[in-house]
């Protein structure tokens, strides 16, 4: 299977502790996409990359949230200190740069305790 | 924040009946593409309508757009228990950003 992949596909923590969350896009897709979704509600826009560069990061992105995606290939996605605030679905996407429509992978779950 | 709303919020209809499911929107797009996502799981790409397009099919999809209203509907016909599952309408914008703004979806279940 050549789809996204997350890793992993379900976290329980408690508050205050840090987590990190991987994204495998599909190959050669060199836009990567995080976005967050809470219960009963679509998909917020986090931040994307093109390639290595993070080219924008939402409001929603407080300075407790870090991304990464050092070889542009994979990406990972860092929450310090959560809250129980945080508690969501993770989802990451990828795209090539020509084509608009973006692949979802499975999402990583959240729970913050 | 969400780009708009999907109407109506939950639908129940009888295996197969047709679902039509609504989407109103704020700023001006590129593009708006619908989505479909079953419990708990990530999103699947359906179908996807430029904003220079009035009218978009594949297979039991129909997508409709109506820039001037900003509103798009989603017909799936001959509607299936597998379909059961939640809809997403995604806009994006016309500034080039590639950052979708999702609705808040209509959650469609189909009674076999």
């Amino acid at each position: 299977d050549t789809g996204v992949s997350q890793d992993p596909r379900h976290k329980i923590t408690k508050r205050g502790q840090n987590v990190t969350f991987r994204c495998d896009p599909i190959s050669e897709h060199n836009r990567l996409y995080w976005y967050r979704q809470t219960l009963g509600q679509g998909p917020e826009f986090l931040t994307y990359f093109q390639n290595e560069a993070q080219l924008e990061k939402s409001r929603l992105l407080s300075n407790r949230f870090s991304a990464e995606r050092p070889k542009g290939s994979f990406s990972t996605l860092e929450i310090q200190r959560t809250e129980q605030g945080d508690s969501a679905m993770y989802l990451c996407a990828s795209s090539l740069d020509s084509e608009e429509t973006q692949y979802f992978g499975p999402g990583t779950r959240l729970l913050v305790l | 924040s969400q780009q708009g709303e999907e109407d109506p919020q939950a639908l129940s209809i009888q295996e197969g009946e047709n679902a039509t499911m609504n989407c109103s929107y704020k700023t001006s797009i590129n593009n708006l593409q619908w989505y479909r996502q079953n419990s708990g799981r990530g999103l699947v790409h359906l179908i996807l309508i430029r904003s220079n397009e009035r009218e978009k099919h594949s297979g039991r999809l129909r997508v409709t757009l109506d820039t001037s209203k900003k509103s798009s509907s989603l017909l799936i016909t001959a509607s299936r228990a597998a379909d059961t599952a939640s809809y997403f309408c995604a806009t994006d914008p016309d500034t080039g950003r590639r950052a979708l703004t999702f609705g808040s979806g209509t959650r469609l279940q189909v009674q076999p």
